[in-house]
């Protein structure tokens, strides 16, 4: 059971570049979500998911997309690289639709915008 | 809208010492769940504990136990006789049930140092 995986674990984008974080669980969740972690603020939600098709946004979601085509993955796109995406992401999955479940986390995903 | 105060950004103890990590939180909800999660210098988020809000007992699991108090709105930890493996930045956070039950809200984290 691998529980969540992303990938890459490392990564340095120039400005104006783009990519794709990728993140996967095999534990049958339905809510899947993004954060990212800055030095002094914890964890912010960027985007979230309740089921395949369905998105929303989090606290912080201004230049990252994503999209869930199937239970398991949930991709972070991010379209244009800022020097302020620089950041620790994480990709994280839980049981249940409402608040009571624990959240899982992946490995995360150091990014640096140069 | 909900928010969790970690007041304590850093930590350092001695081995052994008992420690304890303030976690304040703020939240309209009636039903809700408080988490604590350990960062280790590897990086990843490990889960330690869910704490519903209709529980108010406490938890001690090993060296760890928590405190949770409706009255405060606190949610505290402590670990008893703290070891090096016990160095690591600490995170609590909140998620409610009802008003805004897709995002888990997270303090800024404690970074605790256990010296040899």
């Amino acid at each position: 059971n691998a529980g969540v995986t992303q990938t890459p674990k490392f990564q340095v984008l120039k400005t104006g570049q783009s990519m794709t974080l990728q993140c996967a669980q095999d534990m049958n969740h339905e809510y899947m979500s993004w954060y990212r972690q800055d030095p002094g603020m914890g964890l912010r939600l960027i985007h979230y998911s309740v089921g395949a098709g369905i998105t929303d946004q989090g606290e912080v979601p201004n230049g990252y997309n994503v999209s869930r085509s199937t239970t398991e993955d949930f991709p972070l796109r991010l379209l244009s690289a800022a020097p302020s995406q620089t950041s620790v992401y994480f990709c994280a999955s839980r049981p249940g639709l409402d608040g009571r479940g624990t959240q899982y986390f992946g490995p995360g995903t150091r990014l640096t915008v140069l | 809208a909900q928010k969790v105060t970690q007041a304590q950004t850093e930590i350092s103890v001695v081995e052994k010492e008992d420690v304890t990590l303030d976690c304040v939180y703020e939240t309209r909800d009636t039903t809700y769940y408080l988490f604590w999660y350990k960062q280790p210098p590897s990086g990843e988020l490990v889960f330690l504990i869910r704490r519903n809000s209709f529980d108010e007992q406490n938890e001690i699991s090993g060296r760890y136990s928590w405190n949770f108090q409706k009255s405060t709105s606190s949610f505290n930890f402590t670990i008893t006789a703290s070891q090096v493996v016990d160095s690591a930045v600490y995170f609590c956070a909140l998620s409610e049930v009802l008003y805004n039950n897709n995002d888990m809200r997270f303090g800024a984290g404690t970074r605790l140092t256990v010296k040899p």
